[in-house]
This record gives structure tokens, sequence and C-alpha cells, in this order.
């Protein structure tokens, strides 16, 4: 499974658009690129998911350039309750057999 | 939409004690199911996974054990804890689709 880098931590104000960018250069070519969001004492939760270009829906939008080594995933307007952890993860749909290893993931802070 | 349920909530075990916690699904049949293991302000770490009953794998060598009696049933054992088993312990459940869905765990103190 392709291994991720993403930043250990973030800062961000109420009502600010914040971005998170993961590094996956090793992403193979049936590799899925996925964002969890995790509070504390509860298990991660699915955000968003892409295989390219732009995804979006109600909570964010994902960006993936057409290399696809790299992946940004865009809050907008965050506010206080996006305070959380968030994993990018990378792998592939409906591999039997394997399992999405989750990395240290983006600690972001939002203040106001 | 699976539903995951994960019980204890939490618990408190003295050291050498034996372990069992259970996770079960709801709403999916022959689901890939996962335990993972959170040590406090620690990523989370991929302890064992399923791909049917009684198909465990192993992924870090540990005084832990899983076992998957029915389809939708994951249990995690121990017979003696260690003080580095505390932790919160999660149960998850993979779709077709790839997307991996979480129970709410069950946070593990050992003392």
């Amino acid at each position: 499974l392709a291994k991720t880098t993403q930043p250990i931590s973030m800062d961000s104000y109420e009502g600010q658009e914040v971005n998170i960018t993961c590094s996956h250069n090793n992403i193979a070519t049936n590799d899925y690129i996925t964002w969890y969001q995790q509070f504390p004492s509860q298990g991660p939760r699915f955000i968003i998911q892409g295989y390219k270009t732009k995804v979006t829906n109600e909570v964010a939008s994902l960006f993936i350039p057409a290399d696809r080594k790299s992946s940004t995933l865009s809050l907008p307007r965050v506010s206080l309750s996006d305070t959380a952890v968030y994993y990018c993860l990378v792998g592939g749909r409906n591999q039997a057999g394997t399992a999405l290893i989750f990395g240290k993931g983006t600690t972001l802070s939002v203040s106001s | 939409s699976q539903t995951i349920h994960q019980w204890p909530a939490t618990l408190v075990q003295p050291v050498g004690s034996p372990l069992s916690l259970e996770c079960t699904v709801e709403g999916t049949s022959n689901p890939n199911l996962y335990w993972y293991r959170q040590a406090a302000g620690r990523g989370l770490q991929l302890l064992f996974y399923s791909v049917g009953i009684g198909q465990i794998s192993s992924e870090v060598p540990q005084n832990l054990s899983a076992s998957r009696p029915q389809d939708r049933q994951f249990i995690l054992s121990s017979k003696k804890l260690l003080l580095s088993d505390s932790g919160f312990y999660l149960c998850a459940c993979r779709e077709w689709r790839g997307e991996q869905y979480f129970g709410p765990g069950t946070r593990l103190t050992v003392t």
C-alpha cells in the first residue's frame, strides 16, 4: 500500500478555508484516495474519496492532480467543531485481504 | 448502511488478567473486519483483519489474538494483559466500495 505524508498539525480560525495536502508518490494505478476525520475518543469517520480530478460532497472537496502523487482536502469555512485529526489514505477498492493503514494524520486546530 | 457495535465501552483490567472485546456488525454480509488500537496521542495501529469466518491475519506480533466465529462477529482476546495493552480499541468494517466504517470503540486501561 502506498505510503502517505501529511503535515502533523495545522491551525486555522473560524470561517476560513483549510487545505490539507497529502503526498503519495508511490500511488498505484488502482488506488483510491480517502480522507477520514477523527474526534477524540471516537472512531474515524469517512469524509470523502476520489480517484482523480475533483470530488465534492456536502462536507469537503478533494482535489487530485493529473499525476495523482498528491491530493488536497479542502474544508470550506471551518468552525470550532472541525477541530479533529484528519487522515489521508490510499488503497485499492475492495481489495480482499488488505486493510487501510492509517498514518499519524494531521491535527487541525480551529480557533475563534 | 452498516452499524458496528462494540462492547464494553470502557474497561479497567489488572495486569495479567484475560481480555475479551466483542464486535458485531449489522446491515452487511461477508464484510472485511478489522481491529485497530490507538494509544494515547498516537495514530491507529492495525492489529488484525479478517476476510471471512475463521480467517485471521495478524499485522503485529503481540500477546493479543483475534477470532471470527460468525460472519458478523469479531473478537479480540488476550490471555494475560500487559500495561502496554492500554489504549482505544476500534473495530472496523470495510465495504466493497473501499470505505471503512468504525465502531464506537472500547477504552481499555490496564492497571
